[in-house]
């Protein structure tokens, strides 16, 4: 799975857009971009994922550039209850085999 | 609420101990994985159990050994406990069906364990 890398934090206002870069140089054509987040010491939650078109749901949109080299993470409100770690994970499609493999994410601080 | 089950929200055992941490998947899915989040390791991949059988195996320690049932759920046992196994324990589910890019995980509380 390819490497992924985050910066360790970001600060936003509360009601403005967050938007969260993550780095993978290294990623394959068949390799998704996947990002959780995990609220203080919740449990990890799923996002959002894409492979090479922008998707949106309704927690957040994920944008992917052209070469896939990179993806932004936009929550377009942020309130409070978004402060969390947020992860970016590349992976593939292995049969049997689909662990997550978490870096150290970024630490998003919502501020009123 | 993810619709995953873990029993107990906290464990409290001294060093040498055997603890059995419990995962209730969510209804339907097949997949089982267990994750261990340390202050120093972060969120680690230990064990993955689809339909009752081992598919991937990652740091899990030879002390610490899983299993899932026919009812699907599934049990992590800690044997010989030292200081350094405190941590958060999670446990995931997941469907199973391994089609390419639809796998999401839905993870539970977790269980916090803390041996002295």
């Amino acid at each position: 799975d390819a490497k992924t890398t985050q910066p360790p934090s970001m600060d936003c206002a509360e009601g403005r857009a967050a938007n969260l870069p993550c780095n993978h140089s290294t990623i394959s054509g068949n390799e998704y971009v996947y990002w959780y987040r995990q609220i203080h010491s919740q449990g990890p939650q799923y996002i959002i994922h894409g492979l090479k078109n922008n998707e949106t749901n309704e927690m957040a949109s994920l944008i992917i550039t052209e070469d896939r080299k990179s993806s932004t993470l936009i929550l377009p409100h942020a309130t409070l209850r978004d402060t969390a770690v947020y992860y970016c994970i590349v992976r593939g499609e292995i049969q049997g085999a689909q662990k997550l493999v978490f870096g150290q994410g970024t630490r998003l601080t919502i501020n009123p | 609420d993810s619709g995953v089950t873990q029993t107990p929200k906290h464990l409290i055992t001294a060093t040498g101990q055997r603890v059995t941490l419990r995962c209730s998947p969510r209804s339907g899915d097949l997949s089982v994985y267990w994750y261990q989040q340390s202050l120093d390791q972060g969120l680690q991949f230990l064990i993955q159990y689809y339909n009752g059988e081992e598919r991937a195996k990652g740091n899990i320690l030879e002390r610490f050994s899983a299993q899932q049932f026919p009812d699907l759920h599934s049990e992590l046992n800690l044997s010989s406990l030292e200081l350094g196994d405190s941590a958060l324990y999670f446990c995931a589910s997941s469907a199973g069906v391994f089609r390419i890019g639809t796998e999401k995980q839905f993870f539970g509380p977790g269980t916090r364990l803390t041996v002295l």
